[in-house]
C-alpha cells in the first residue's frame, strides 16, 4: 500500500510570504504528527492530531505556524510571515490506532525561505 | 536542553564486523525507545524498538539493548553491511502522553566494503 506522501517535495520563497505544506497519511491511520528537522539536528517534534484535533500543539514555535486535518485525513501545515530561519525539511509521520509508538514517516518538504 | 543525546555525529567500520550506536538520555518518564534510519532525501525508516521493561530486544542484525539505571541504550548491527550505510536516529517517547517522539542528532554510519 501507499506510504506518506508530501508535497512538494522542495518549495523556495521569499521572505514574508505565506507557504502551505501537504501531507497524505497511510490510508487508516487516525494519528498525525508534524515535525521539523533542521541541518545537522534530529526531527523536533511540532504538532501532533488525533482525528481531526490537534491533541498537542506544543512544539509549534509561534504564532505563524499552524496546521489542520479537518476531515482526519489530509494535513495541511500552514506557514505566514515566513523567516530565513523557517528554512528546514519538515517531515510528516502517521501512525495506526493503538500504535503509535511506530511513526511512518513521508519523505518530507524542503523548505527554503530567501 | 537536549533529552536524547547521540554524542558520536559519525562511525565507520568494515564490512562484516559489528556497528556499536550509541544513545543516552536524561528524562525519566521515558517508557519507549526506537531507533530509525535515513537515507539521504528520504524520511525516517524505523528499524527497531524497545520497552522499558525489557534490557534487550534482537530482530535479524539488529538488536537494542537498554540500561534504564544508567540511561543508556545502544544498537547493535552485526554482521555490517554496505547498506547499512545511514543516519541513525534514536527516538523516545513517554506513552500515553501526545506519543510525540524526541530524537537524538543522528549518528552517520559508513560500512565500508
Amino acid at each position: 500500500g501507499a506510504g506518506v506522501s508530501q508535497t512538494p517535495s522542495n518549495k523556495v520563497t521569499e521572505k514574508g510570504k505565506y507557504v502551505e505544506l501537504r501531507c497524505d497519511p497511510i490510508s487508516g491511520h487516525t494519528a498525525l504528527y508534524w515535525y521539523r528537522q533542521s541541518l545537522g539536528q534530529g526531527p523536533e517534534f511540532l504538532i501532533y492530531f488525533q482525528g481531526t484535533g490537534a491533541a498537542d500543539d506544543s512544539g509549534l514555535p509561534n504564532d505563524r505556524f499552524f496546521a489542520v486535518r479537518p476531515e482526519g485525513s489530509v494535513s495541511t501545515l500552514k506557514i505566514q510571515r515566513t523567516e530565513r530561519g523557517d528554512s528546514a525539511v519538515y517531515l510528516c509521520a502517521s501512525s495506526s490506532p493503538g500504535s503509535h509508538n511506530e511513526q511512518f514517516f513521508g519523505p518530507g518538504t524542503r523548505l527554503t525561505v530567501l | 536542553d537536549q533529552q536524547v543525546k547521540q554524542n558520536s555525529p559519525s562511525l565507520s567500520v568494515q564490512e562484516g564486523r559489528i556497528s556499536i550506536l550509541n544513545c543516552d538520555y536524561t528524562n525519566s518518564m521515558f517508557d519507549y525507545f526506537l531507533w530509525y534510519k535515513k537515507y539521504p532525501a528520504e524520511g525516517p525508516t524505523f528499524l527497531i524498538s524497545i520497552s522499558s521493561i525489557k534490557d534487550k530486544n534482537e530482530d535479524g542484525r539488529f538488536t537494542v539493548f537498554l540500561n534504564k539505571s544508567a540511561k543508556h541504550l545502544s544498537l547493535h548491527i552485526v554482521p555490517s553491511q554496505p547498506g547499512d550505510s545511514a543516519v541513525y536516529f534514536c527516538a523516545a517517547i513517554t506513552q500515553g502522553g501526545s506519543e510525540k517522539l524526541v530524537f537524538g542528532k543522528g549518528t552517520k554510519l559508513t560500512v565500508n566494503p
